[in-house]
């Protein structure tokens, strides 16, 4: 079983909807979680951390449920410029702390 | 302007070569670390270093070595034993609050 799983999409939105990613990790030992954005070609760069208290950046929400060992990505409003790959990323110490990253979900938003 | 810098930003490999990509960071970030991303991959974790003269192996370090003589400075060397090293590498390294930077990469072909 894969450290970190995502569905791998591709989702294809019109702009304006709703979409939501999920993930899963599987090391309950997991202490940091968290969700990056790339854009083909360039490097990831940090969208936001997740919570377990869920926590919210404009359109963008993440929420962390430890129980279920599940993290989720919620964009409301989709624009043109949110199509990229997410990828669900996941931090646990294991004699230094290695950070793993899902494979990623593609999303295109369409006009 | 603080930040990692990657070179080359592409980079041939013959048969049988060894290479050596670079990374430096200005950040002063005790943690950095090596990932390779496949064409519609994920990026998967080759090495990281928690802090200077020392690391640790990643999921798929087999091929590949690195050194960390200063804490500037984590230098990745593609072996001749790596058989399939066609891949975009990336350079991080980790905040105290664990977030991740990158640099842009390092596109990595085989003539």
């Amino acid at each position: 079983r894969k450290e970190v799983e995502q569905d791998p999409g591709p989702f294809n939105v019109p702009e304006g909807a709703t979409v939501a990613f999920n993930c899963t990790y599987s090391n309950s030992a997991s202490q940091s979680f968290f969700w990056y954005r790339q854009d083909c070609r360039k490097e990831p760069k940090l969208l936001m951390s997740v919570y377990s208290s869920g926590n919210e950046d404009g359109r963008f929400t993440a929420q962390l449920n430890r129980a279920s060992q599940y993290i989720s990505l919620l964009i409301r409003d989709s624009k043109l410029s949110d199509s990229a790959t997410y990828l669900c990323v996941v931090s646990f110490y294991t004699g230094g702390f290695k950070t793993i990253f899902g494979a990623g979900t593609r999303l295109f938003v369409k006009a | 302007d603080g930040g990692i810098t990657q070179s080359p930003k592409y980079l041939f490999r013959k048969e049988g070569q060894n290479v050596t990509l670079s990374c430096e960071q200005n950040l002063n970030h005790d943690a950095m670390y090596w990932y390779r991303q496949d064409p519609g991959q994920g990026l998967r974790l080759i090495y990281y270093s928690q802090i200077v003269n020392d690391f640790q192996k990643g999921d798929i370090a087999e091929g590949y070595s690195v050194s960390r003589e200063k804490k500037e400075s984590f230098p990745l060397t593609v072996t001749s034993a790596q058989k399939n090293p066609t891949a975009f590498y990336l350079c991080a390294s980790r905040d105290r609050g664990e977030k991740l930077f990158f640099g842009s990469g390092t596109q990595l072909s085989v003539l």
